[in-house]
């Protein structure tokens, strides 16, 4: 199976910040990467399909880039409805899998 | 709006089976996938397998092989996750989500499964 290494597990930032998370593949998925939003107690929410590609309705601070093994996820400034969990998903090969989660939390 | 509707909250004895359920509306059920993902508590979200609710084929996580069917009724777009021989690590929230290239775009609320003796 492909692995999903995703940092940092937790990220503490400010108001306004700009933050990024990674995620590494164990092996090239070219792009087939999404990336997720799950606030407490609520289903996941697809944010970026395609490594880069925003989601219907996705506001435009949420942005993602890479291919191949890298990847990262980028809240331009991030807000007080932005604290959640996000997690990259690989989709290149079955099984699906999901890196271990960035925990966002305001500092 | 598309909407994705799982079945209440379950309590189960060790070794028994859970089926829970997830009906769909606001779109055309065979044109798309239906997954299924879980989450233990205070982890993360696990993949356990996928059905084309057009041909009914299906696809299961090697982890949950022998003890997984998902299956589904057109009449009704819902789909059903039956899971065996549970155990107490099988506590966990279970989602469906729709399917379409594997991106995951709506789910439903998930569905609390607890395993206790």
């Amino acid at each position: 199976d492909i692995q999903m290494t995703q940092s940092p597990s937790t990220l503490s930032a400010s108001v306004g910040d700009r933050v990024t998370i990674t995620c590494q593949a164990s092996q090239d998925i070219s792009t087939y990467l999404n990336w997720y939003q799950q606030k407490p107690g609520k289903a996941p929410k697809l944010l970026i399909f395609e490594a880069s590609n925003l989601e219907t309705g996705v506001p435009s601070k949420f942005s993602g880039s890479g291919s191949g093994t890298d990847f990262s996820f980028t809240i331009s400034s991030l807000q007080p409805e932005d604290i959640a969990t996000y997690y990259c998903q690989q989709y290149d090969k079955l099984p699906l899998i999901f890196g271990g989660g960035t925990k966002v939390e305001i500092k | 709006q598309v909407q994705l509707v799982q079945s209440g909250a379950e309590v189960k004895k060790p070794g028994a089976s859970v089926k829970v359920s997830c009906k769909t509306s606001g779109y055309s059920f065979s044109n798309f996938d239906i997954h299924w993902v879980r989450q233990a508590p205070g982890q993360g979200l696990e993949w356990m397998g996928w059905m084309s609710a057009n041909r009914g084929n299906t696809g299961y996580s090697q982890r949950f092989q022998d003890r997984v069917t998902i299956t589904r009724d057109t009449s009704t777009g819902t789909a059903y996750m039956d899971l065996s021989s549970l155990t107490s690590e099988d506590t966990a929230v279970y989602y469906c989500a729709r399917g379409q290239v594997e991106l995951l775009d709506f789910w439903g609320q998930g569905t609390l499964v607890i395993v206790s003796s």
